[in-house]
């Protein structure tokens, strides 16, 4: 049992180059989430996804999209990465919204 | 907008002694009151968490105090030890409303246990 997984752990871009995080879970749960991680702000929420098929912006959407592409799996896709996008990545997933949600172990991305 | 502003930004505090972390928050439909404990180079995990129907839990030497009138929480670690030398985020969230299922996290606070 797994838990969440997220690959890749680490990922240097150069600004305006594409790149797609993956995030699965093996714990059959509903709900998945994105946040980023940046020094001294804690962890902000980027987009969520409720239930399988549903997906919805968090607090910092913007340079970003997600597809939920089944149960297990929640992407996070940059389209045109900017240097203010360097941070770490943490997918999250909660049996359903409102719940404990578990954590993987992150990418951390940098965009030069 | 931060609408939950936690403190310290860091602590120190000797073996054996209490840790104390404080949060604020402004949404008063927040109704979820989670502490996520995060080691270097891994990812958050839930330590303990509170609904408002109670004031206080304690979970081993953990403890969530809540008071909803001043809309504050706080994470009391008693008995410190270094191993608790960690990342601590407070975290709030709602049952209904736009804040649904979505957890808005405090800045965190860096606690280092001195042996």
């Amino acid at each position: 049992n797994a838990g969440v997984t997220q690959t890749p752990k680490f990922q240097v871009l150069k600004t305006g180059q594409s790149m797609t995080l993956q995030c699965a879970q093996d714990m059959n749960h509903n709900s998945m989430y994105w946040y980023r991680q940046d020094p001294g702000m804690g962890l902000r929420l980027i987009y969520y996804s409720a239930s399988e098929g549903t997906t919805d912006k968090g607090e910092v959407p913007n340079g970003y999209n997600v597809s939920r592409l089944n149960k297990r799996e929640f992407s996070l896709r940059l389209e045109s990465a900017a240097p203010s996008q360097t941070s770490v990545y943490f997918c999250a997933s909660s049996e359903i919204a409102y719940n404990e949600q578990f954590f993987g172990p992150g990418t951390r991305l940098t965009v030069l | 907008q931060q609408q939950v502003k936690q403190s310290p930004q860091s602590l120190i505090v000797q073996k054996g002694g209490i840790s104390i972390i404080n949060c604020a928050y402004e949404n008063t439909a927040f109704d979820y009151f989670p502490w996520y404990q995060q080691f270097p180079g891994k990812g958050p995990a839930l330590l303990i968490a509170i609904r408002p129907d109670v004031s206080e839990k304690k979970e081993g030497r953990f403890t969530i105090s809540f008071n909803k009138s001043a809309k504050q929480f706080s994470l009391h670690i008693m008995d410190s030890q270094p191993g608790d030398s960690a990342t601590y985020f407070c975290a709030a969230s709602s049952a209904g409303g736009t804040s649904y299922g979505k957890l808005t996290f405090g800045q965190g606070t860096i606690l280092t246990v001195h042996p």
